[in-house]
């Protein structure tokens, strides 16, 4: 399946290093999502975009800087990342319809791994 | 309180058996309930949206109980390739969907 697409696939990086992930969805979306998949726990929004705003922010350190220049594409830019911050970023489209979430189609996500 | 509960699991039931998992969510509020399957190191996919007056596909069938707030997911006649793990999710804010930790599944010959 290629609906929604997120490069790379793995990324190892040190906590000073800057590296971005990439998400693309061709669906026709309005609203895209990060998520992110630790080890034995659930996942956690990171963040909501919808229509190019972003809608939501869980509270997430500001390390992890998204962006979404328009509705097809996602961004996560990562800097001075911190061991724990290693984990499955999992990027997600729905159409989206006012009062109710959709379905949401997830990409394959980045196994991120923080040194 | 958890804003959304999964059984905790794991479930291990032998090929062809009855299974069902339950998820309870805090929010009354809700409105929105969905049953995804996510696979080893793979990404989460939708198996079934839940309605209020339940719904069935194939073998699985899904129930909304809005009173005491919980959805189930009943798998008849298991097969092998059933074994995954199931994610209840509830939008618990409009917008926001919320996923449960997940219930680990395992099919045995």
């Amino acid at each position: 399946e290629t609906g929604v697409t997120q490069t790379p696939r793995h990324l190892v990086m040190g906590m000073t290093n800057k590296k971005s992930l990439k998400c693309e969805q061709h669906l026709g979306h309005n609203a895209m999502y990060w998520y992110k998949q630790s080890a034995k726990k659930p996942l956690e929004l990171m963040f909501v975009y919808n229509f190019k705003e972003q809608t939501e922010n869980n509270s997430v350190p500001s390390r992890f800087s998204p962006e979404c220049p328009n509705s097809s594409h996602l961004f996560l830019h990562l800097h001075t990342l911190q061991p724990e911050d290693s984990a499955l970023y999992l990027c997600a489209s729905s159409p989206w319809t006012s009062g109710s979430i959709d379905t949401q189609y997830f990409g394959p996500g980045t196994r991120l791994t923080v040194l | 309180r958890k804003e959304v509960e999964q059984d905790p699991g794991p479930f291990n039931v032998p090929e062809g058996a009855t299974v069902a998992f339950n998820c309870t969510y805090s929010n009354s509020a809700s409105q929105s309930f969905f049953w995804y399957r996510q696979d080893c190191r793979k990404e989460p996919k939708l198996l079934m949206s839940v309605y209020s007056s339940g719904n069935e596909d194939g073998r699985f069938t899904a129930q909304l109980n809005r009173a005491s707030q919980y959805i189930s997911l009943l798998i008849r006649d298991s097969k092998l390739s059933d074994s995954a793990t199931y994610l209840c999710v509830v939008d618990t804010n409009a917008g926001k969907s919320t996923f449960g930790d997940g219930t680990t599944l395992t099919v045995k010959p």
